[in-house]
């Protein structure tokens, strides 16, 4: 298995632009999740999703954010606009229900926004 | 409030040096602790799971030990490729949400 998939590995965008992340978890995994991190907060969970709907989404900063899971294997996090603050690495993680503190994570976006 | 604390921040160590890191918790009823290490540039990855007072697991030079209040890495002759950034993670039993601390940065040096 090639594990969790994420896309763009850097992403760099100037203060007001749209920012769309991109997740493939691992398949027959029926949890997603989106985590933060940066060196101040470390690692954040954002929202994550069940059998592709969302079930927390408490962790989503502000109405700039928001995510999608159309089908069990894609989901993304869209940033809209993005501002400075919102720099930092991105991650996505899929676990299998029974087993949802096992996370597997992707190698995560790096995003800078000048 | 919930809350997990690592210390060190960071760690160096000779190559064959053992030593411990610490993970702290305040949870208001745990479900599990949870150990992940996190090299450069990639995701946390998932080393073990502990889930009562007394409990312990053991991966290669690594074992991990828990109490009711704290839990323990022991890392045992380390080499440096066990340098990476070890988290500590609570899962909280009332809402299933897992709890993660900052992180312990180990340096193995040859």
């Amino acid at each position: 298995d090639a594990g969790v998939i994420q896309s763009p590995r850097h992403e760099v965008t100037e203060m007001g632009q749209e920012v769309t992340l991109r997740c493939k978890p691992i398949s027959g995994h029926d949890y997603l999740f989106w985590y933060r991190q940066t060196m101040m907060r470390g690692l954040e969970l954002l929202i994550y999703f069940n059998n592709n709907v969302p079930i927390d989404d408490s962790g989503m900063p502000e109405d700039r954010f928001s995510a999608k899971m159309p089908n069990a294997s894609f989901s993304t996090l869209k940033i809209q606009p993005s501002e400075p603050r919102d720099s930092a690495v991105y991650f996505c993680a899929s676990s299998l229900t029974g087993a949802v503190e096992k996370l597997f994570f992707g190698s995560g976006t790096q995003l800078s926004v000048l | 409030e919930d809350q997990v604390t690592q210390s060190p921040e960071a760690l160096r160590l000779q190559e064959g040096e053992s030593s411990s890191l610490n993970c702290s918790y305040t949870v208001s009823g745990l479900r599990g602790l949870f150990w992940y290490r996190q090299d450069p540039g990639k995701g946390p990855e998932f080393l073990f799971t502990l889930y009562s007072a007394g409990e312990e697991k053991e991966k290669e030079r690594l074992k991990a030990t828990l109490t009711k209040k704290e839990s323990f890495l022991h890392i045992t002759a380390p080499k440096p490729e066990d340098s990476a950034t070890y988290l500590c993670a609570v899962l909280r039993r009332r809402d299933y949400q897992l709890i993660w601390g900052a992180g312990t940065k180990l340096i193995i040096k040859p």
